[in-house]
């Protein structure tokens, strides 16, 4: 069974820290994706990367960046967190053409 | 733009009723439909999903209908069971796969026992 982990499941942060978001997979998918929730806008893409160093922005990248230096994990980088990313932040793996593994959530706080 | 339009935000029904929940698209390049199911305190997973050369799938107690010319499609969960208390997310994509999906807004479903 594809397990996506997610590193925290709550975080609480203050406006301007730089915030590490940290996701990891562990069937050897090539695609993995971090998505936004929020209530009554239901979920936004950030960021997508469909292979190691490689990434493509996805419909709300502002305010954020990402890295994926191996395989199995893909971060998420809020350079300066600021109180409107306060949200409920999914990272998700897949193989190519099969459907989208997600992790339990990271809900981060930023005051 | 929203891309994909889910309705109602919200629906509560009796144990043993039927539940619908409609999504519409505007894109008519999409063509894989899937629908995420999503409990408190987990990540969505995949529910069922179609593609648009056929007009329904069924699996168990959930059904997909799909109306090309109309661009909508819709998740049918028949004999509902407080079990399926969730939320809801329509979604779709291009070139068949999962990349780039675009999910509606999400609809929560209460089933009372």
């Amino acid at each position: 069974d594809v397990k996506v982990t997610q590193s925290s499941r709550y975080l609480v942060k203050r406006t301007g820290e730089k915030v590490f978001l940290e996701c990891v997979q562990d069937m050897d998918h090539e695609n993995m994706f971090w998505y936004r929730q929020d209530p009554g806008l239901g979920l936004r893409l950030i960021y997508f990367s469909y292979d190691v160093k490689m990434k493509e922005k996805g419909d709300i990248p502002e305010g954020y960046s990402v890295s994926r230096e191996k395989k199995e994990r893909f971060s998420l980088i809020l350079e300066s967190a600021s109180t409107n990313q306060t949200s409920m932040y999914l990272c998700a793996s897949s193989a190519l053409g099969t459907p989208l593994h997600f992790g339990n959530g990271t809900r981060l706080t930023v005051t | 733009q929203q891309q994909v339009k889910q309705s109602p935000q919200s629906l509560i029904v009796q144990k043993g009723g039927i539940s619908i929940i409609n999504c519409a698209y505007e894109n008519t390049a999409f063509d894989y439909f899937p629908w995420y199911q999503q409990f408190p305190g987990k990540g969505p997973a995949l529910l069922i999903a179609i593609r648009p050369d056929v007009s329904e799938k069924k699996e168990g107690r959930f059904t997909i209908s799909f109306n090309k010319s109309a661009k909508q499609f819709s998740l049918h969960i028949m004999d509902s069971q407080p079990g399926d208390s969730a939320t809801y997310f329509c979604a779709a994509s291009k070139h068949g796969g999962s990349e780039k999906l675009v999910f509606g807004k999400g609809m929560k479903l209460t089933v009372n026992p």
